[in-house]
């Protein structure tokens, strides 16, 4: 079984549309997380949730909101897509917030045209 | 602002060598330390977690801290050409989120 799974794997969309990614994890974590990873190969977080609290909002536009219906999913939706918003965006889940080790899903490559 | 800071690499060694892989970070208040493997087109794998000075080795890797010096090291023996990846450093403050490096190339030709 996977531990932490995203959907979907590939989004190739136009500019100024709204897209959305799930995760789902199954590890019985308490905390979830979005991460960022540009064309640099930068991995920086975006949002934490833990128990369905968000507890972590690093810099992000607004057109970013993520929303968490139970503590084992976390969604991130995005409104009028940009070109700068093409990347590969990781979701991650640990036991709990803080110095936990943290388990990455396997990526959704967006690609914005 | 806090950082990690690694040598971006590549880092290239033979088969069977050590290859060795290091990290700053400037946080002095960073309690836990991390080595993700990232392979080309995969996600952040996590190979090694350090709270303490000192080593701690599983397998072939032996991840070093001293937070003295605010530093933070990898050692991957007997390397392998499957070793080849980046390699990514991560701090944790508590109750903030992973603070990642840019990572290390590391390239292990047979």
């Amino acid at each position: 079984d996977t531990a932490v799974s995203q959907t979907p794997k590939y989004l190739v969309t136009q500019m100024g549309n709204d897209k959305s990614i799930k995760c789902e994890q199954n590890l019985g974590h308490d905390t979830m997380y979005w991460y960022k990873q540009d064309s640099k190969k930068f991995l920086k977080i975006m949002f934490s949730y833990n128990n369905k609290e968000l507890i972590i909002n690093e810099t992000v536009p607004n057109r970013f909101s993520p929303k968490s219906p139970d503590k084992a999913h976390l969604n991130l939706h995005i409104n009028s897509l940009e070109l700068g918003d093409s990347a590969v965006y990781f979701c991650a889940s640990s036991r709990a917030a803080g110095n936990y080790e943290q388990y990455f899903g396997p990526g959704t490559r967006l690609t914005v045209t | 602002q806090k950082e990690v800071e690694q040598n971006s690499g590549p880092l290239s060694v033979p088969e069977g060598a050590i290859a060795s892989l290091n990290c700053t970070y400037s946080d002095r208040g960073s309690q836990s330390f991390f080595w993700y493997r990232q392979y080309s087109g995969k996600s952040p794998e996590l190979i090694m977690s350090i709270y303490s000075n000192g080593d701690k080795e599983d397998g072939r890797f032996t991840a070093q801290l001293n937070k003295a010096s605010q530093y933070v090291s990898l050692l991957i023996r007997d390397s392998q050409p499957s070793d080849s990846a980046t390699y990514l450093c991560a701090v944790n403050q508590a109750g903030t989120a992973l603070i990642f490096g840019k990572g290390t190339t590391l390239s292990v030709s047979s």
